[in-house]
């Protein structure tokens, strides 16, 4: 199985300030049809996950462009330009490359 | 955006079977990957399989002497069955759509407790 490690467990932030979560993988996430097979989820307080980036950084429709993600292979990082209160949460990165589709521990995301 | 509900017993007793449906509604079941997840009480993400609305199926090598997936077009339903469940079977059990590599939606969850 590929395994997941996130990095840090817990992540006070600053409303308006910049924030990073590290996501690295057991192998390479990088298919040969050019994509990295990396996704991001958020789950908020109470709610079932939300799809964040797929495809290694690709947003969908209706989340806002202060998310991105940088990274290839097996190094990612998301980044979060100006935090908003809304973005609360954990934060899960996800890869689908091969079978079983393996999950990091999360990331707590905390208003501080 | 599809819509989906999980619906089920609450309360499983050790060494029964859990089962589980999937309704989906706001479009066809009949395209698509839906899988099932589940999220033990404080704890990460576990995926547990998916099933192609054919009726194919991979399941996750931890799960997969205890799991079937089963895929109902005329009711756009899918089901769950997880049999000789244990206290480490409690979660919340979501259904999801995997459209391409990804999960876009998913259901509310629903808690599963194991317990005599």
């Amino acid at each position: 199985d590929i395994v997941m490690t996130q990095s840090p467990l817990f992540l006070p932030v600053t409303p308006g300030e910049p924030a990073s979560i590290s996501c690295k993988s057991s192998q390479s996430l990088l298919h040969s049809d050019g994509y990295n097979y990396l996704e991001w989820y958020l789950q908020k307080p109470g709610k079932s996950p939300q799809l964040l980036i797929y495809l290694g950084s690709n947003r969908p429709s209706g989340v806002p462009d202060r998310f991105s993600v940088i990274g290839s292979g097996t190094d990612f990082t998301l980044n979060i330009s100006r935090v908003a209160a809304e973005d609360v949460g954990v934060y899960y990165c996800m890869q689908a490359h091969q079978t079983p589709l393996t999950f990091g521990g999360g990331t707590t995301v905390e208003i501080k | 955006q599809v819509r989906l509900q999980e619906s089920g017993p609450g309360l499983v007793k050790p060494s029964e079977t859990l089962s589980l449906t999937c309704s989906v509604s706001g479009g066809s079941i009949n395209s698509d990957y839906w899988s099932w997840i589940r999220q033990s009480p404080g704890k990460g993400l576990e995926w547990i399989g998916y099933i192609y609305y054919t009726g194919g199926t991979n399941y996750n090598p931890s799960l997969k002497s205890r799991v079937s997936m089963s895929v109902d077009t005329s009711k756009n339903q899918i089901s769950l069955r997880l049999n000789s469940v244990t206290a480490a079977d409690t979660a919340v059990y979501y259904c999801a759509r995997q459209g391409y590599s990804y999960f876009d939606d998913w259901g509310p969850g629903t808690l599963v407790t194991v317990s005599s």
